[in-house]
């Protein structure tokens, strides 16, 4: 069935980095974009970042740009997205979504991230 | 703070009829982009509920109804459910920003 894998969350310092990894299955990867949402404590969801489907455009929310970077590997079926600088808060559950339109339509179930 | 605007919180009986609203501006919603609504029920991750203003994603029941009106959007739930408790989110593009964007959520409780 389709599905989309987060990985790679934790506990980390203010200022460092750290790679999540999402590992999608079930459906044709590379024809789809993909877009990275999070979610603070006790929060709403915050859209972060997309890449389109050839990862020849990539889009960030402001409060990412120049820290974050997505990228994909179509051969591999993932979708990762490195965070650099990171601050306190970034601390959040990062989720992995597929786009569809301008819609999410498949969700992962998250990885949480915790910058302390 | 949110870039679209919903209530933090509804309630209802079981079998009531509930409306969460989700207002945004003239640069996403009332420049014609849609709203699509998502579900997230405690300790999960969200589940795609309504795209496209009106449309139902296969196997969501169709007590889930959607609409939009000028600036606003709208989600209904008729005859509502104990396993409808959740958080519900709105969703729609922001060309200004050119940023997806997300209400803040809200909490629905079936008393």
């Amino acid at each position: 069935q389709v599905q989309l894998v987060e990985s790679g969350g934790g506990v980390v310092q203010p200022g460092t980095s750290l790679r999540l990894s999402c590992a999608a299955s079930g459906f044709s990867f590379s024809a789809y974009g993909m877009h990275w949402v999070r979610q603070a404590p006790d929060k709403g969801l915050e859209w972060v970042a997309n890449i389109w489907n050839d990862g020849s455009k990539k889009y960030y929310v402001d409060s990412v740009k120049g820290r974050f970077i997505i990228s994909r590997d179509n051969s591999d079926n993932m979708v990762y997205l490195e965070m650099n600088n990171l601050r306190v808060d970034d601390t959040a559950v990062y989720y992995c979504a597929r786009r569809g339109s301008y819609y999410m339509d498949v969700w992962g179930k998250g990885t949480p991230v915790l910058v302390s | 703070q949110s870039v679209l605007t919903q209530p933090p919180s509804v309630s209802g009986a079981p079998g009531q009829r509930v409306t969460i609203s989700c207002t945004g501006s003239s640069s996403n919603i009332g420049a014609g982009s849609d709203v699509h609504w998502y579900q997230q029920l405690p300790g999960t991750a969200p589940k795609f509920l309504i795209y496209n203003n009106v449309k139902r994603p296969s196997g969501v029941p169709d007590r889930f109804s959607g609409s939009k009106s000028g600036t606003s959007g709208s989600l209904v739930i008729t005859g509502i459910r104990d396993e409808d408790e959740a958080h519900y989110h709105c969703q729609s593009y922001d060309s200004t920003l050119s940023a997806w964007v997300f209400g803040g959520g809200t909490k629905l409780t079936v008393l």
